[in-house]
């Protein structure tokens, strides 16, 4: 199975703060045959179902604001929010769709300072 | 606007079984792989079964093998998972959700979920 691991699990964020979370695979998530990385980013606010933000590690979703921005490609992998806002706090996952089972990472969590 | 709203969770005995459905709308449903993901509580995501588009193909993670099972009706634009031999560490939220494209895994709609407990 691939292995997802996000870091860091946690963290305290001021409103306007610029914030990068990561997320590393346990193998290559790049298919070489139409060079794109099957990695997505997902958020979950409080008490609701998780949202797709992010899919081919960079490519944001319909109404997704453009502060969110995927990058990286292989292994490595992060989520960058420009200049968070109170209602992105939340728990941010990401997930390798490139191989079965899919995974998911174990998160990270966005907290008010 | 895509619709997944699931049923048929609660309180249920180790060993027995139990049948999630979730109803889909707004959209062609026969035209979509779905998947079920589910989230034990204060826990992460973990994905469990997903079928194909029109059924013939359909994937699960080890540990649900041969006890879960998959299936839908396009007629009824309905996901099923029929949960046999349930244990304690399938207690979790059950989310019903659409593949976004063609891509499996790409999970681009979720329902509400429905929570599943597994208790003596």
């Amino acid at each position: 199975d691939i292995v997802m691991t996000q870091t860091p699990s946690s963290q305290a964020v001021s409103a306007g703060e610029k914030v990068t979370m990561s997320c590393k695979s346990s193998q290559s998530l790049l298919y070489s045959e139409n060079k794109k990385n099957y990695l997505a980013w997902y958020q979950q606010k409080p008490g609701q179902s998780p949202k797709l933000l992010i899919s081919w590690a960079s490519t944001r979703e319909s109404g997704v604001p453009d502060r969110f921005i995927g990058s990286g490609s292989g292994t490595d992998f992060t989520l960058t929010i420009s200049s968070v806002q109170a209602e992105d706090l939340a728990v941010y996952y990401c997930e390798q769709y490139y191989d079965t089972p899919w995974t998911f990472g174990g998160g990270t969590k966005l907290e008010l300072k | 606007e895509v619709q997944l709203v699931e049923s048929g969770g609660g309180l249920v005995q180790p060993g027995r079984s139990m049948k999630l459905s979730c109803a889909a709308s707004g959209f062609t449903f026969s035209n979509y792989g779905m998947a079920w993901v589910r989230q034990a509580p204060t826990k992460g995501l973990e994905w469990v079964a997903t079928i194909s588009y029109d059924g013939s193909s359909t994937y699960y993670r080890d540990s649900v093998k041969g006890r879960f099972t998959i299936s839908r009706d396009n007629a009824k634009s309905t996901l099923y998972l029929q949960m046999n031999s349930l244990r304690s560490e399938d207690t979790a939220t059950y989310y019903c959700t659409r593949d976004l494209n063609v891509y499996y895994g790409l999970l681009g709609y979720w329902g509400q979920g429905v929570m599943v407990t597994v208790s003596s």
